[in-house]
C-alpha cells in the first residue's frame, strides 16, 4: 500500500517569501492533517481536514498560513510571508476516521523541511 | 499547564534493562490514547493505541490510568533499536476530535 506522500522533501527560503507544500494521502483516507514539528518539540496540529472540509484550524496562523483540499484527496499548505519561526518540518498525516477506534491510526509522510532564512 | 505533558528526558539506559515512562494529560474527558515512535530525522509511525484494560504487544506494554489521568508505556529487555522519541496522543470526546501531542521522550539506550 502506497503510504503518504509529501513534497518537496527540502526548501530553503528567505524571509517575506512564499512556500507551498503538498501532500497526497493514503488512497481512501478521509481525514487529512498538517502539522508543524520544531526541533525539540511534538507535532503542532495546524489544520484537520475531514474529506474537503475543514474540522480544526484553531492552531493555524491564518494571517500567513492557508490551507486547502481541493476534491476531498490532495492538500496544499501555503505561508505567505514566510518568517523565521516557520522554520520547521511539516508533517501531513491521513487517517480513514470518522469515527474513534483504530480509525484513528495516522500516517505520516516523510515531511517537508523548510529553514527560512 | 500544558494539556499533553511529557518528560523530555533522554532516558539513558543500558541494553537489556526495563524502562517505563508516562505522559499526563489533563481534559478529563480524552477518549483516544496513543504512542508513537519517532525516529530521528524521521517521521511519526504508531507504536500502539491504549484500551483502558491495557494493552502488551511483545516487549511493549502501555496502560492507562483514568483516576491519575496518565498513560504509560514499559518496554522490557530493551533493544539498542529502541532507542528514539517516544510521543504520546490524546484524543478528546468534543466532536472535532481534537488532537493533542506530546513533546516526546528521548530514549537511548547505551550497549
Amino acid at each position: 500500500e502506497a503510504g503518504v506522500a509529501q513534497s518537496p522533501r527540502y526548501k530553503i527560503i528567505e524571509k517575506r517569501q512564499s512556500v507551498a507544500f503538498w501532500c497526497n494521502p493514503i488512497s481512501g483516507h478521509a481525514t487529512l492533517y498538517w502539522y508543524q514539528q520544531i526541533l525539540g518539540q511534538g507535532p503542532k496540529l495546524l489544520i484537520q481536514f475531514q474529506n474537503n472540509g475543514v474540522v480544526d484550524d484553531s492552531q493555524l496562523p491564518k494571517d500567513r498560513f492557508s490551507a486547502e483540499r481541493l476534491k476531498g484527496v490532495d492538500s496544499t499548505l501555503k505561508i505567505q510571508p514566510a518568517k523565521l519561526e516557520d522554520s520547521a518540518v511539516y508533517l501531513c498525516a491521513s487517517s480513514l476516521r470518522s469515527a474513534g477506534g483504530d480509525t484513528d491510526t495516522q500516517y505520516f509522510g516523510p515531511g517537508t523541511r523548510l529553514t527560512v532564512l | 499547564r500544558k494539556e499533553v505533558e511529557q518528560d523530555p528526558g533522554p532516558f539513558n539506559v543500558p541494553e537489556g534493562a526495563t524502562v517505563a515512562f508516562n505522559c499526563t494529560y489533563s481534559n478529563s474527558a480524552s477518549q483516544s490514547f496513543f504512542w508513537y515512535r519517532q525516529d530521528c530525522r524521521k517521521e511519526p509511525k504508531l507504536l500502539m493505541s491504549v484500551y483502558s484494560s491495557g494493552n502488551e504487544d511483545g516487549r511493549f506494554t502501555a496502560q492507562l490510568n483514568r483516576a491519575s489521568q496518565y498513560i504509560s508505556l514499559l518496554i522490557r529487555d530493551s533493544k539498542l533499536s529502541d532507542s528514539a522519541t517516544y510521543l504520546c496522543v490524546v484524543i478528546g470526546e468534543d466532536s472535532n476530535y481534537q488532537l493533542i501531542w506530546g513533546a516526546g521522550t528521548k530514549l537511548i539506550i547505551k550497549p
